[in-house]
């Protein structure tokens, strides 16, 4: 079964480092890419960037771009987001999902079960 | 970039109702379009991809249509489990947007 599971939920004060984690298996991990999604409280979905774990190309919506950080230890099959400064509106549920293409299909899909991100004082 | 809207933002319909969500880009996407389902506390799930391709195991009452700008989605008969938010997603040359999403209820 093609699998993404993420860390656990994490509370933050602004000023503080991250470090989430999307863990893949039942796949080739370094065959597809990881995309990471946004999602604060109440509000739709908001792609973040997207990184090949075969040979870390790494690609960010321009909304994100110098904001996070993502990247992949293909060693443990393990695709990463990351703050060095976290901010009270970074506070948001954080998604993995494995891409999908073939031809001009292109999807994401299985997802990870979020992670929840609170940054507060 | 490319943007999308969708119409209705929410809506409030009947079990065995038609149920109908428009999405539209801000410039031709061909058919790179995808419908996700996300019920609440849950992770998106993909429904549709390619504007008009049930996902397998995804029920016949789903169905999607369109091209270039204006996609539809469609519920032929709402049912009580289809209580969520539906996003589109375009996707071009590794860049993806969706749209804000349509919360349907049960009225």
């Amino acid at each position: 079964e093609v699998q993404l599971v993420q860390s656990g939920a994490e509370v933050k004060k602004p000023g503080e480092s991250l470090k989430i984690s999307c863990k893949g298996s039942g796949y080739s991990f370094t065959s597809y890419w990881i995309g990471w999604v946004r999602q604060m409280p109440g509000k739709g979905l908001e792609w973040m960037g997207i990184i090949y774990p075969g040979d870390s190309d790494t690609r960010y919506s321009p909304s994100f771009q110098g904001q996070v950080t993502i990247s992949a230890d293909k060693s443990i099959s393990t695709a990463y987001l990351q703050w060095s400064s976290l901010k009270a509106s970074d506070t948001a549920m954080y998604y993995c999902a494995r891409r999908f293409s073939s031809g001009w299909y292109d999807w994401f899909d299985p997802w990870g079960q979020g992670t929840l991100v609170t940054v507060s004082s | 970039d490319i943007q999308m809207t969708q119409s209705p933002s929410s809506l409030s319909a009947s079990v065995g109702d038609r149920v109908t969500i428009t999405c539209q880009a801000s410039q031709d996407i061909s058919n790179y379009l995808n419908w996700y389902q996300q019920k609440p506390g849950k992770a998106p799930k993909l429904l549709i991809y390619d504007a008009s391709n049930l996902e397998t195991g995804v029920p016949s009452r789903f169905s999607g249509s369109g091209s270039g700008t204006d996609f539809t989605f469609t519920i032929s008969s709402l049912q009580p489990e289809d209580i969520a938010t539906y996003y589109c997603q375009q996707y071009d040359n590794l860049s993806f947007t969706f749209g804000p999403g349509t919360k349907v209820d049960i009225k």
